[in-house]
């Protein structure tokens, strides 16, 4: 089955800074790629995805990059500002209605810093 | 429109006993799919439904189980719990399913095993 390693699994930023989380995954069955934040004591939440016929997409200051050669794929966010501090978990997944289940990576915990 | 809804918020069990989640969906949609959250493990995959039909099935034992009804809501059943079976149990509701369309999550349940 399907394995999606994530790291860091910490991170702690000065405010502004850029923050940069990446996952690999393992099966080249996968071919869409959802990034979820959570908050604490809140749900997941979809924050940005990209599917395997694209190698990148942005919205305002996340952007999501993907290698399919390299299996990897990555979550940048620019000028971090204190809310975007929570834990923010990768996923891989196949469309179709055989593989229709995400797995997660293990998350990273991104700290924000005023 | 209202969001996804998770019943009970909290549980507290004795190990040995049964307990059963229930997960009301996003009006229209007909996917809902289960995770279990822990600190150490992070999210991991229970099962799905779609139209009344497990299409999934995610590597835990025979004591887990699911259903979903025609209205599209769904329930969880653990049986013989244990006290690892201490999560918070998420559900997610998508139309077609977690990789053909976005997933909304619940809430969740938190699940006490003592």
């Amino acid at each position: 089955g399907e394995n999606v390693e994530q790291h860091p699994s910490t991170l702690s930023v000065q405010e502004g800074d850029s923050a940069v989380i990446k996952c690999t995954y393992s099966d080249s069955a996968s071919n869409y790629f959802p990034w979820y934040k959570q908050e604490l004591g809140k749900r997941p939440q979809l924050i940005i995805d990209i599917r395997s016929n694209v190698g990148e997409k942005k919205d305002q200051r996340i952007a999501v990059t993907l290698n399919k050669t390299a299996k990897h794929f990555s979550l940048h966010i620019t000028e971090t500002q204190p809310e975007d501090s929570a834990v923010y978990f990768c996923a891989a997944g196949a469309r179709g209605n055989a593989g229709n289940m995400l797995t997660f990576g293990g998350g990273t915990r991104l700290m924000v810093k005023p | 429109k209202a969001g996804v809804t998770q019943t009970p918020r909290y549980l507290i069990k004795t190990r040995g006993q049964q307990v059963t989640l229930s997960c009301s969906p996003i009006s229209g949609h007909r996917s809902v799919s289960w995770y279990q959250q822990t600190p150490g493990q992070g999210l991991q995959f229970l099962f799905e439904y779609f139209s009344e039909t497990q299409r999934n099935k995610g590597n835990f034992p025979g004591r887990f189980s699911g259903r979903q009804f025609s209205n599209s809501r769904s329930e969880m059943n653990v049986s013989t719990l244990e006290l690892g079976d201490s999560a918070l149990y998420l559900c997610a509701s998508s139309r077609q399913g977690v990789t053909n369309t976005e997933a909304f999550f619940g809430q969740g349940t938190r699940l006490t095993v003592v």
